[in-house]
């Protein structure tokens, strides 16, 4: 069957420091992955897209790596800040067509200071 | 960047009655919405696919009679629980894809929290 993991259901990191998130899916093959960001009650925000021919791609503090052999995602935020914690999502897209994605179950992020 | 406007923002009503909830894309046109439901804690769960000017395109297990989606215009889709009971109370999002397949972002509204009493 079909499935999208994140590694934990919450992560705890000291301020400054780097946090890795994981996205794992199984019997998908996406031709797109993103990672979004989601505060309490809110609706999640997009942060990051990456294609299936490209390993690695950044913004500012960010990156993620999507490994399409593994099947799996890594997400980072460099130098983290209180303000970053929130619920991360990767979203993989079902249809190999850019618009339908399905969603993992989050990974909470608390970043203390 | 695009906006996606969804209201209301929260909305109770008693068992029995129909909620209807808008989704707008203000600065773009969306042929295509996606509504989904987010229960506390967990992650989104994708109802439906709103096609403007055709049927809306539902999940396996979700009833389109219950939800009803229209998509009347390329910038509003709405969903109308019908016949609300307490288990339909939920957080309910619509997304709008930005840009052409693959290069962007869906761009979500903020949601909208059913309460049924």
């Amino acid at each position: 069957s079909q499935k999208i993991e994140q590694n934990s259901e919450a992560l705890n990191i000291q301020e400054g420091k780097t946090a890795t998130l994981t996205c794992n899916y199984t019997n998908y093959s996406p031709a797109y992955l993103q990672w979004y960001r989601q505060d309490p009650g809110r609706g999640p925000v997009f942060l990051l897209l990456i294609r299936e021919n490209e390993k690695e791609k950044r913004k500012e503090r960010l990156k993620v790596t999507f490994d399409t052999t593994l099947k799996q995602s890594l997400f980072h935020i460099t130098a983290s800040q209180p303000a970053d914690s929130a619920t991360y999502l990767c979203a993989l897209d079902r249809d190999n067509y850019g618009q339908n994605f399905v969603f993992g179950p989050g990974t909470r992020l608390s970043v203390l200071p | 960047g695009a906006v996606v406007s969804q209201h209301p923002s929260w909305v109770i009503c008693k068992s029995g009655t129909s909620v209807k909830i808008e989704c707008r894309s203000l600065d773009f046109q969306a042929t295509t919405m996606f509504w989904y439901r987010q229960f506390p804690k967990q992650s989104l769960m994708l109802m439906a696919t709103s096609n403007e000017g055709s049927k809306a395109t539902y999940e396996q297990g979700v009833e389109k009679d219950k939800f009803l989606i229209n998509h009347a215009s390329l910038t509003l889709s709405t969903l109308t629980v019908t016949s609300a009971h307490p288990e339909d109370s939920s957080f309910y999002i619509c997304s709008a894809p930005w840009g052409g397949p693959g290069t962007g972002e869906l761009f979500f509204g903020e949601g909208s929290r059913l309460t049924v009493l």
